[in-house]
């Protein structure tokens, strides 16, 4: 059963537009964390979102946790080539996943010049 | 060196056949992770283990087992391989804040 759903799955678009990715649960997580993967190569992490309401920064990158904590929002900012990649949602029901991590499907997002 | 190490990186085997994909941490975590990926499905969990004497079972530990033979190192093994085990697989290490997975390991089962 998957308990995030995320969406797009897929998406493509044009240099210097902005996007939003999905994540969303009939869950309540102690925490959201957002991954990035490149091909060959493990999730790294991007952010941890703690606290319903919260909204944290990172360069051209805001995160937003929904205030019940089930859903969360990656919104990108004029986006580059370099943003290319699989996009992650993970919900912790622990303690920063302690018990492991609840992954959505992933969104592709590809960046054209 | 990568903090987070799994071998093989590639793995072609038989139906039937068992395998062992190993993982090795110098973070210095006792929590210990495996994750499969497959397309389409995202990642979804294994076993994982908090220290050595721990073993717990995650969403999809049939047909699976493993070993964690130290605090640095997590065995994953498929007892008699299927096709539907076809996927990538990924260790994982946590501080509590933040996981952190090694390079994956591609499997194969014909």
């Amino acid at each position: 059963t998957q308990l995030l759903e995320q969406s797009p799955q897929f998406l493509s678009i044009q240099e210097g537009e902005n996007l939003t990715v999905y994540c969303n649960s009939s869950s309540v997580f102690s925490s959201l964390q957002w991954y990035r993967q490149e091909p060959g190569e493990g999730p790294v992490l991007l952010v941890t979102v703690v606290t319903g309401g919260e909204v944290k920064k990172l360069k051209r990158l805001t995160f937003q946790f929904g205030d019940a904590r089930k859903d969360s929002s990656l919104h990108i900012t004029a986006a580059q080539p370099g943003d290319t990649g699989l996009y992650l949602c993970a919900g912790a029901h622990s303690g920063g996943g302690a018990d492991g991590l609840t992954f959505g499907k992933g969104t592709h997002l590809i960046i054209q010049p | 060196d990568a903090d987070v190490t799994q071998t093989p990186r590639n793995r072609i085997t038989k139906t039937g056949k068992r395998i062992m994909l190993e993982c090795s941490q110098t973070k210095g975590h006792d929590r210990m992770y495996w994750y499969r990926q497959d397309p389409g499905l995202g990642l979804r969990l294994i076993y994982y283990s908090f220290d050595v004497k721990d073993i717990n079972k995650g969403e999809i530990s049939d047909g699976y087992s493993v070993s964690r033979q130290a605090q640095a190192k997590f065995s994953l093994s498929l007892e008699s391989a299927i096709p539907n085990q076809t996927a990538l697989y990924f260790c994982a290490t946590s501080d509590l804040l933040e996981q952190f997975f090694g390079p994956g390991t591609r499997l194969t089962v014909l």
